[in-house]
Protein backbone atom coordinates (compact mmCIF):
# COMPACT_ATOMS: atom_id res chain seq x y z
CA UNK A 1 0.00 0.00 0.00
CA UNK A 2 1.38 3.67 -0.65
CA UNK A 3 1.49 5.90 1.87
CA UNK A 4 1.98 9.67 0.99
CA UNK A 5 2.88 12.51 3.68
CA UNK A 6 2.89 16.02 2.30
CA UNK A 7 4.35 19.14 3.95
CA UNK A 8 5.80 22.54 3.31
CA UNK A 9 2.45 24.44 3.54
CA UNK A 10 1.83 27.69 4.99
CA UNK A 11 1.06 31.58 5.00
CA UNK A 12 3.16 33.03 2.05
CA UNK A 13 2.57 36.59 0.30
CA UNK A 14 1.69 37.65 -3.51
CA UNK A 15 4.57 37.05 -5.39
CA UNK A 16 6.27 35.11 -2.95
CA UNK A 17 7.59 31.19 -3.25
CA UNK A 18 6.99 28.00 -1.63
CA UNK A 19 8.24 24.56 -1.65
CA UNK A 20 6.10 21.83 -0.81
CA UNK A 21 6.90 17.90 -0.29
CA UNK A 22 5.16 14.32 -0.60
CA UNK A 23 7.46 11.77 0.95
CA UNK A 24 6.35 8.14 -0.57
CA UNK A 25 6.59 5.11 1.19
CA UNK A 26 5.26 1.42 0.82
CA UNK A 27 6.02 0.84 -3.61
CA UNK A 28 8.58 0.92 -5.95
CA UNK A 29 9.14 5.23 -6.11
CA UNK A 30 10.33 5.00 -9.86
CA UNK A 31 7.36 3.17 -11.01
CA UNK A 32 4.60 5.27 -9.95
CA UNK A 33 3.14 8.37 -11.47
CA UNK A 34 3.36 11.37 -9.09
CA UNK A 35 0.58 14.18 -9.62
CA UNK A 36 0.13 17.13 -7.45
CA UNK A 37 -3.86 18.64 -7.03
CA UNK A 38 -5.31 21.12 -5.45
CA UNK A 39 -8.83 22.01 -3.73
CA UNK A 40 -9.61 25.65 -2.83
CA UNK A 41 -11.37 26.22 0.43
CA UNK A 42 -15.43 24.89 -0.33
CA UNK A 43 -14.20 24.13 -4.01
CA UNK A 44 -13.90 21.30 -6.43
CA UNK A 45 -10.41 19.40 -7.05
CA UNK A 46 -7.88 20.45 -9.67
CA UNK A 47 -5.22 18.42 -11.32
CA UNK A 48 -2.39 20.64 -10.94
CA UNK A 49 1.00 18.76 -12.58
CA UNK A 50 2.50 15.42 -12.87
CA UNK A 51 5.69 13.65 -12.89
CA UNK A 52 5.72 10.54 -15.28
CA UNK A 53 7.72 7.07 -13.66
CA UNK A 54 11.30 6.24 -14.88
CA UNK A 55 10.15 4.63 -18.07
CA UNK A 56 9.25 7.96 -19.19
CA UNK A 57 12.10 10.16 -17.93
CA UNK A 58 10.31 11.67 -15.26
CA UNK A 59 8.62 14.25 -17.98
CA UNK A 60 6.30 16.41 -16.70
CA UNK A 61 2.87 18.05 -17.31
CA UNK A 62 1.48 20.90 -15.85
CA UNK A 63 -1.85 22.89 -16.27
CA UNK A 64 -2.31 26.55 -18.00
CA UNK A 65 -2.86 27.82 -14.84
CA UNK A 66 0.63 27.07 -13.52
CA UNK A 67 2.88 26.60 -16.23
CA UNK A 68 5.63 28.77 -15.80
CA UNK A 69 5.69 29.36 -12.39
CA UNK A 70 4.86 25.43 -10.85
CA UNK A 71 7.85 23.23 -11.05
CA UNK A 72 7.33 19.32 -10.02
CA UNK A 73 10.72 17.21 -9.20
CA UNK A 74 11.31 14.21 -7.43
CA UNK A 75 14.41 12.96 -5.51
CA UNK A 76 14.39 8.57 -5.59
CA UNK A 77 17.21 8.59 -3.64
CA UNK A 78 14.47 10.11 -0.72
CA UNK A 79 11.34 8.61 -2.64
CA UNK A 80 10.10 12.28 -2.66
CA UNK A 81 8.33 14.56 -4.71
CA UNK A 82 8.37 17.84 -4.64
CA UNK A 83 6.21 21.23 -6.36
CA UNK A 84 8.40 24.66 -6.17
CA UNK A 85 6.06 27.60 -6.56
CA UNK A 86 6.74 30.70 -7.96
CA UNK A 87 4.92 33.93 -8.11
CA UNK A 88 2.03 32.98 -6.01
CA UNK A 89 -1.16 34.58 -6.11
CA UNK A 90 -4.08 34.75 -3.72
CA UNK A 91 -5.87 32.53 -6.35
CA UNK A 92 -3.45 29.38 -5.57
CA UNK A 93 -4.32 29.48 -2.12
CA UNK A 94 -5.62 25.96 -1.36
CA UNK A 95 -4.97 22.44 0.18
CA UNK A 96 -2.44 20.84 -2.19
CA UNK A 97 -2.51 16.88 -2.28
CA UNK A 98 0.16 14.82 -3.99
CA UNK A 99 -1.26 11.39 -5.45
CA UNK A 100 0.19 8.34 -7.15
CA UNK A 101 -1.02 6.39 -10.18
CA UNK A 102 0.07 3.57 -11.75
CA UNK A 103 -0.78 0.59 -15.05
CA UNK A 104 -1.55 -2.57 -13.88
CA UNK A 105 -2.40 -5.46 -16.12
CA UNK A 106 -3.17 -2.43 -18.92
CA UNK A 107 -5.75 -1.04 -16.26
CA UNK A 108 -4.76 2.60 -15.14
CA UNK A 109 -5.32 3.01 -11.39
CA UNK A 110 -5.39 7.07 -11.69
CA UNK A 111 -5.18 8.58 -8.02
CA UNK A 112 -5.23 5.05 -6.11
CA UNK A 113 -3.32 6.78 -3.35
CA UNK A 114 -3.67 10.49 -1.78
CA UNK A 115 -1.95 12.21 0.90
CA UNK A 116 -3.68 14.52 3.53
CA UNK A 117 -2.74 17.59 1.98
CA UNK A 118 -1.21 20.33 3.05
CA UNK A 119 -2.73 23.85 3.22
CA UNK A 120 -1.17 26.94 1.41
CA UNK A 121 -2.60 30.58 1.76
CA UNK A 122 -1.45 33.42 -0.44
CA UNK A 123 -2.27 36.37 1.47
CA UNK A 124 -0.67 40.09 2.37
CA UNK B 1 -9.94 21.08 -22.78
CA UNK B 2 -12.47 18.46 -21.87
CA UNK B 3 -15.31 19.77 -20.06
CA UNK B 4 -16.81 17.06 -17.22
CA UNK B 5 -20.53 17.71 -15.88
CA UNK B 6 -22.16 15.80 -13.44
CA UNK B 7 -25.69 15.47 -12.78
CA UNK B 8 -27.63 16.04 -9.95
CA UNK B 9 -25.00 18.29 -8.24
CA UNK B 10 -26.89 16.82 -4.69
CA UNK B 11 -29.04 14.47 -4.03
CA UNK B 12 -31.20 13.48 -0.84
CA UNK B 13 -31.27 9.59 -0.50
CA UNK B 14 -31.99 7.18 2.56
CA UNK B 15 -29.83 4.34 3.94
CA UNK B 16 -30.88 1.40 1.60
CA UNK B 17 -31.80 3.66 -1.50
CA UNK B 18 -30.46 2.57 -4.93
CA UNK B 19 -28.49 5.99 -6.01
CA UNK B 20 -27.21 7.09 -9.47
CA UNK B 21 -24.59 9.62 -10.51
CA UNK B 22 -24.09 10.87 -14.09
CA UNK B 23 -21.01 12.17 -15.48
CA UNK B 24 -20.96 13.34 -18.96
CA UNK B 25 -17.52 14.19 -20.94
CA UNK B 26 -17.45 16.91 -23.88
CA UNK B 27 -15.77 14.66 -25.74
CA UNK B 28 -14.88 10.68 -26.04
CA UNK B 29 -12.42 9.65 -23.52
CA UNK B 30 -12.39 5.84 -23.99
CA UNK B 31 -12.40 4.22 -20.93
CA UNK B 32 -10.12 6.99 -19.00
CA UNK B 33 -12.78 7.73 -16.52
CA UNK B 34 -12.37 7.39 -12.48
CA UNK B 35 -14.52 7.91 -9.51
CA UNK B 36 -13.40 9.21 -6.06
CA UNK B 37 -15.23 9.92 -2.63
CA UNK B 38 -14.52 12.83 -0.40
CA UNK B 39 -15.86 13.23 2.81
CA UNK B 40 -15.56 16.81 4.92
CA UNK B 41 -11.95 17.38 5.82
CA UNK B 42 -10.82 14.08 3.87
CA UNK B 43 -8.23 13.59 1.10
CA UNK B 44 -10.43 12.22 -1.93
CA UNK B 45 -10.53 8.21 -2.16
CA UNK B 46 -10.38 6.84 -5.26
CA UNK B 47 -12.96 4.31 -5.96
CA UNK B 48 -13.32 2.94 -9.66
CA UNK B 49 -10.85 2.87 -12.19
CA UNK B 50 -10.76 2.38 -15.98
CA UNK B 51 -15.13 3.24 -15.73
CA UNK B 52 -15.66 -0.37 -14.06
CA UNK B 53 -12.76 -1.41 -12.22
CA UNK B 54 -13.13 -1.37 -8.27
CA UNK B 55 -10.04 -0.29 -6.36
CA UNK B 56 -8.95 -2.91 -3.94
CA UNK B 57 -11.58 -2.59 -0.64
CA UNK B 58 -14.18 -0.72 -2.06
CA UNK B 59 -17.58 -2.33 -1.46
CA UNK B 60 -19.13 -3.96 -3.87
CA UNK B 61 -22.12 -1.79 -3.75
CA UNK B 62 -20.03 0.61 -5.62
CA UNK B 63 -20.36 0.32 -9.59
CA UNK B 64 -19.61 1.64 -12.70
CA UNK B 65 -20.48 2.08 -15.89
CA UNK B 66 -20.29 3.89 -19.09
CA UNK B 67 -18.77 4.40 -22.31
CA UNK B 68 -18.10 7.20 -24.99
CA UNK B 69 -18.49 10.54 -22.87
CA UNK B 70 -21.85 9.16 -20.83
CA UNK B 71 -20.61 7.49 -17.59
CA UNK B 72 -22.85 6.43 -14.25
CA UNK B 73 -21.24 5.73 -10.92
CA UNK B 74 -24.18 3.82 -9.11
CA UNK B 75 -24.39 2.91 -5.25
CA UNK B 76 -26.64 -0.40 -5.01
CA UNK B 77 -27.44 0.34 -1.47
CA UNK B 78 -26.63 3.44 0.34
CA UNK B 79 -24.88 3.18 3.73
CA UNK B 80 -24.37 5.98 6.51
CA UNK B 81 -20.71 5.83 5.65
CA UNK B 82 -21.66 6.23 1.95
CA UNK B 83 -22.50 10.18 2.14
CA UNK B 84 -19.92 11.92 0.72
CA UNK B 85 -19.30 14.24 -2.52
CA UNK B 86 -18.40 12.11 -5.92
CA UNK B 87 -16.40 13.87 -8.19
CA UNK B 88 -15.65 12.28 -11.43
CA UNK B 89 -12.61 12.63 -13.83
CA UNK B 90 -11.03 11.94 -16.87
CA UNK B 91 -7.57 11.09 -17.87
CA UNK B 92 -7.51 10.68 -21.74
CA UNK B 93 -5.76 14.14 -22.08
CA UNK B 94 -4.16 16.89 -20.39
CA UNK B 95 -5.51 18.53 -18.19
CA UNK B 96 -7.01 16.16 -16.39
CA UNK B 97 -9.84 17.77 -15.39
CA UNK B 98 -12.78 16.65 -12.89
CA UNK B 99 -16.94 16.78 -12.10
CA UNK B 100 -18.08 19.64 -10.44
CA UNK B 101 -19.24 16.90 -7.20
CA UNK B 102 -22.29 15.50 -6.80
CA UNK B 103 -22.89 15.96 -3.02
CA UNK B 104 -24.97 13.32 -1.29
CA UNK B 105 -26.68 13.72 1.83
CA UNK B 106 -29.10 12.56 4.37
CA UNK B 107 -32.67 12.68 3.31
Amino acid sequence: EVQLVESGGGLVQPGGSLRLSCAASGFTFSDLYMDWLRQAPGKGLEWVGRSRGEANSYTTEYAASVKGRFTISRDGSKNSLYLQMNSLKNEDTAVYYCASSIAIDGVAHIFFSWGQGTLVTVSS
Amino acid sequence: DIQMTQSPSSLSASVGDRVTITCRASQGIGNDLGWYQQKPGEAPKSLISAVSTPQRGVPSRFSGGGSGTQFTLTISSLQPEDFATYYCLQHNSYPFTFGPGTKVDIK
